[in-house]
């Protein structure tokens, strides 16, 4: 089984819906990251948790929402989806070694807002 | 603050030929430094990291990076390439002097092996 998974993997949806997307893992890291990834654009950071009880804004921020549900479970919301956030979306996990961590990718959930 | 820079967003070559990926960084504290892959279809994986114990790192697959401080540099390089390593990679940096820094990405580099 995959360490870091995610659900939906494809999702399509309409402007104005609200969705959320769900990350779960077995590694046991406390420390959990939501992407998305657009095509020349790389990888930009939306939230990120270093434990349960820390939720901290990343680059991109405006229209998400996440909830730690618990140490394993990290859930991103779009509030009410536009089409510019039609994207690919990770999860990713580390440990808090604080020391160059090594950050592990879900496989991603590819949204398509219409 | 922190960020890296990857020249070509694409770049083809034939199968045994060199790999050379280029990435180049600022910071405003000694950095470390890593790459990652992404396969078509899957998320990202870690490649190889720079964390100040060597200046020459290996990774997986046959690659390896140098650091160059002089330089801001951090690029990637494979002897010879194989029709496996066609994939996006990406250059990542954080710093060193925080156990709270998150990583900043590059916008990646699309590789593309030819028989």
């Amino acid at each position: 089984d995959a360490d870091v998974t995610q659900t939906p993997r494809n999702r399509i949806t309409k402007t104005g819906k609200r969705i959320m997307l769900e990350c779960s893992q077995t590694k046991g890291h406390d420390r959990m990251y939501w992407y998305r990834q657009d095509p020349g654009l790389g990888l930009r950071l939306i939230y990120y948790s270093f434990d349960v009880k820390d939720i901290n804004k990343g680059e991109i921020s405006d229209g998400y929402s996440v909830s730690r549900q618990a140490q394993a479970k990290f859930s991103l919301s779009l509030e009410s989806a536009i089409p510019n956030q039609t994207a690919l979306y990770f999860c990713a996990t580390s440990a808090s070694t604080g020391f160059a961590e090594t950050q592990y990718f879900g496989p991603g959930t590819r949204l398509l807002v219409l | 603050a922190q960020s890296v820079t990857q020249l070509g967003s694409h770049v083809s070559v034939s199968e045994g030929a060199l790999v050379l990926l280029r990435c180049n960084y600022s910071s405003s504290v000694p950095p470390y430094l890593f790459w990652y892959v992404q396969y078509p279809n899957q998320g990202l994986q870690l490649l190889l990291k720079y964390t100040s114990a060597a200046t020459l790192v290996k990774g997986i697959n046959g690659f390896e990076a140098e650091f160059k401080k002089s330089e801001t540099s951090f690029h990637l390089t494979k002897p010879s390439a194989h029709m496996s390593d066609a994939a996006e990679y990406f250059c990542a940096v954080t710093l060193s002097n925080s156990g709270y820094s998150t990583l900043t990405f590059g916008k990646g580099t699309m590789l593309l092996v030819s028989p």
